[in-house]
């Protein structure tokens, strides 16, 4: 079965403060895709990144950077320099290797940032 | 830059209505979703939808649902006969098809009272 968590439910930071949100799949294909997301509070879902499973290298978009790890099944988000815009749900999903597969979404972590 | 539509933004209806939630996907895109998510919680897998059928539908789709493309254009779900536990945001996604991203709708909520 496949599975997405995000342990943390909730993050508090300050303006100008580094955060890491933490992701972690469970899959058996070999092939497959992991994505972010993000949902501000008007309530659409932001397309942020997305890697396939034979991709390890880490990826950085400005602020934002994402590090994918297979051995821990992990692919962790970091934002540098965190801003008050940043503050919204951020969902880790996973998709499997075929054609037309769901996406897999983990329950999301809430990021507050404060000025 | 193309986008995924959806109509209404907000569905209000009464216990036991029929409603249509309509998208617009983008236009080379083959591949259809419907998710929802209930309010604070996760965003949940509904159905998949390519060649005019149905590809994959996760266990929340009964019988009450239904997905339609009756156009080049227009993607719809449709709940028979809504219940409380309908109320969510319900969103579409398209992709071209395998190893895409799958691009969101800005959805609509539906409440059922």
């Amino acid at each position: 079965a496949q599975k997405v968590t995000q342990a943390q439910t909730e993050i508090s930071v300050v303006e100008k403060e580094d955060v890491t949100l933490d992701c972690v799949y469970e899959t058996r294909d070999t092939t497959y895709y992991l994505f972010w997301y993000k949902q501000p509070p008007s309530g659409e879902l932001v397309f942020l990144i997305r890697r396939n499973s034979f991709d390890e290298q880490n990826e950085i978009s400005g602020r934002y950077s994402w590090n994918f790890q297979k051995s821990t099944s992990s692919f962790n988000f970091t934002i540098t320099a965190s801003q008050v815009v940043d503050s919204a749900v951020y969902f880790c999903a996973l998709e499997g290797g075929q054609a037309g597969t769901a996406l897999i979404f983990g329950k999301g972590t809430t990021l507050s940032v404060s000025s | 830059e193309p986008e995924v539509t959806q109509t209404p933004s907000h569905q209000v209806t009464q216990m036991g209505q029929e409603v249509i939630l309509r998208c617009v996907p983008i236009s080379n895109h083959l591949y259809f979703y419907w998710y929802r998510q209930i309010l604070g919680q996760k965003v949940e897998f509904l159905v998949s939808f390519y060649n005019n059928e149905i590809s994959e539908k996760s266990e929340i789709f009964d019988d009450q649902f239904s997905v339609e493309r009756p156009d080049g254009s227009n993607f719809t779900l449709k709940i028979r006969s809504t219940k409380l536990e309908d109320s969510a945001m319900y969103f579409c996604a398209s992709c071209t098809g395998f190893a895409d991203t799958q691009y969101f709708g800005p959805g609509t909520r539906l409440t059922v009272l």
